[in-house]
């Protein structure tokens, strides 16, 4: 079965960090361009960062550069995205998605708040 | 970063036909944007159906079509139904990065 199942999402306080981890089953990970795409209560869709097959290339939205990191571990079928520095405006379902946005994981809920 | 326009809101007949528009504020859209097309309805995860300016997926109704029109990207619905009442979102790329459109939301009535 195709899917992306994502974890580590939860509540954090203002300025703290998080790493979410996407687990990939049924598709040939390693040779996937992988992004984030996160969607605030109520809002829009917002891309958040891509990462190259073999992780060399990463790109992030300018509302995470410098805070938050993309990575892959092609052995383990596991996309991640470590989230430091974080804001309340960071609270979102966070989505993995695999290249030609194929598939779409359940996502995982993080909540910035005091 | 770069903004990504859409109609917020546009209403359609059953049996109709609409058009979605997709455009970018560095000015005309390109293939060499890869323009994404998703539809999200409501309490669910979000569905790509047209990737690469016109390319389905597997899923995708026939009645869908992506391409480009007058220096945006577009989604036409051809004989909408009921069922195609949802949000509808446009992605382009600028050079790897992404960017989402603020959503176009779809009554079909």
């Amino acid at each position: 079965e195709v899917q992306l199942v994502e974890s580590g999402g939860g509540l954090v306080q203002p300025g703290g960090s998080l790493r979410l981890s996407c687990v990939a089953s049924g598709i040939p990970f390693s040779y996937y361009f992988m992004y984030w795409v996160r969607q605030a209560p109520g809002k829009g869709l917002v891309w958040v960062s891509g990462i190259k097959t073999d992780g060399t290339i990463t790109n992030y939205a300018d509302s995470v550069k410098g805070r938050f990191t993309i990575s892959r571990d092609n052995a383990k079928n596991t996309l991640y995205l470590q989230m430091n520095s974080l804001r309340a405006e960071d609270t979102a379902v966070y989505y993995c998605v695999g290249q030609r946005g194929d598939p779409w994981g359940q996502g995982t809920l993080v909540i910035v708040s005091s | 970063q770069a903004v990504v326009t859409q109609e917020s809101s546009l209403t359609v007949s059953p049996g109709g036909t609409v058009t979605l528009t997709c455009g970018s504020n560095t000015g005309a859209v390109t293939s060499g944007h890869y323009p994404y097309w998703f539809q999200q309805k409501p309490g669910q995860v979000p569905r790509t159906l047209i990737f690469d300016t016109n390319i389905k997926h597997s899923w995708t109704p026939a009645r869908f079509s992506g391409s480009l029109l007058g220096g945006k990207a577009a989604l036409t619905l051809s004989g909408v139904q009921p069922e195609d009442e949802a949000d509808y979102y446009c992605l382009l790329s600028y050079r790897g990065e992404g960017v989402f459109g603020g959503g176009t939301r779809l009554t079909v009535l």
